[in-house]
């Protein structure tokens, strides 16, 4: 059964740092998403992407962070001068359609620890 | 705003015990995503539905639009359900259910 990946599992990083966490998507899936989930609390929606660029982001989603999709498969999410606060887990998702409709489905995340 | 809530935060059972987690939100939708958190913290998608009622094994979401109103029902509770159920609209999560199921 196609499965969305992520990689690295696990991203230990110093405040300051840039880190790129990566994402493979379901191969057929046109529509692609990350989130993230700090330790205890709801998952909030970062941004969408589609047709290579960014369809909806949130308020989150500032000049810290980018998206990229530098080839046929993988989705990349960069993370620039991290801060304490950016730990998290941070999910990437994919749907075959418009994800507000559409079912979307779920990498095991990238848990991302700034010291 | 779009406000995703959900009710009760936390609900314990003994096995084989109907489960039922509900989900209210503020805004008109298309549709409304139910999904399952693990303990290890992966998600996986139970429901996307826009109106009536799904059901998938012991699993059954149903959905009122007009009183924008979702619940999950778990029949035949098992401890392996224990998980966080979370209810999604528009990209807006909920805070999630955390459901313990006891043997």
């Amino acid at each position: 059964e196609p499965e969305v990946t992520q990689t690295p599992s696990h991203q230990v990083t110093q405040m300051g740092q840039e880190v790129i966490l990566r994402c493979v998507p379901i191969s057929n899936h046109l529509y692609f998403y990350w989130y993230r989930q700090i330790l205890g609390q709801k998952v909030e929606f970062l941004v969408s992407f589609y047709n290579n660029e960014i369809s909806e982001k949130s308020e989150i989603f500032d000049d810290q962070f980018s998206v990229e999709r530098p080839d046929g498969s993988n989705f990349t999410l960069k993370i620039r001068s991290t801060k304490l606060e950016d730990s998290a887990m941070y999910f990437c998702a994919s749907s075959d359609y418009w994800g507000a409709g559409n079912e979307q489905f779920f990498g095991p995340g990238t848990r991302l620890t700034v010291l | 705003k779009n406000e995703v809530e959900q009710s009760p935060q936390n609900l314990t059972a003994q096995e084989g015990e109907f489960i039922t987690i509900n989900c209210s939100y503020s805004v008109g939708i298309s549709a409304l995503h139910w999904l399952q958190q693990h303990p290890g913290g992966g998600i996986v998608s139970l429901f996307m539905l826009s109106s009536g009622k799904k059901k998938h094994g012991r699993l059954i979401a149903t959905i009122n639009i007009q009183e924008k109103h979702s619940s999950l029902h778990i029949t035949a509770s098992h401890p392996r359900d224990s998980a966080v159920y979370i209810c999604a609209v528009k990209l807006i999560f909920g805070t999630g259910t955390r459901l313990q199921v006891f043997p």
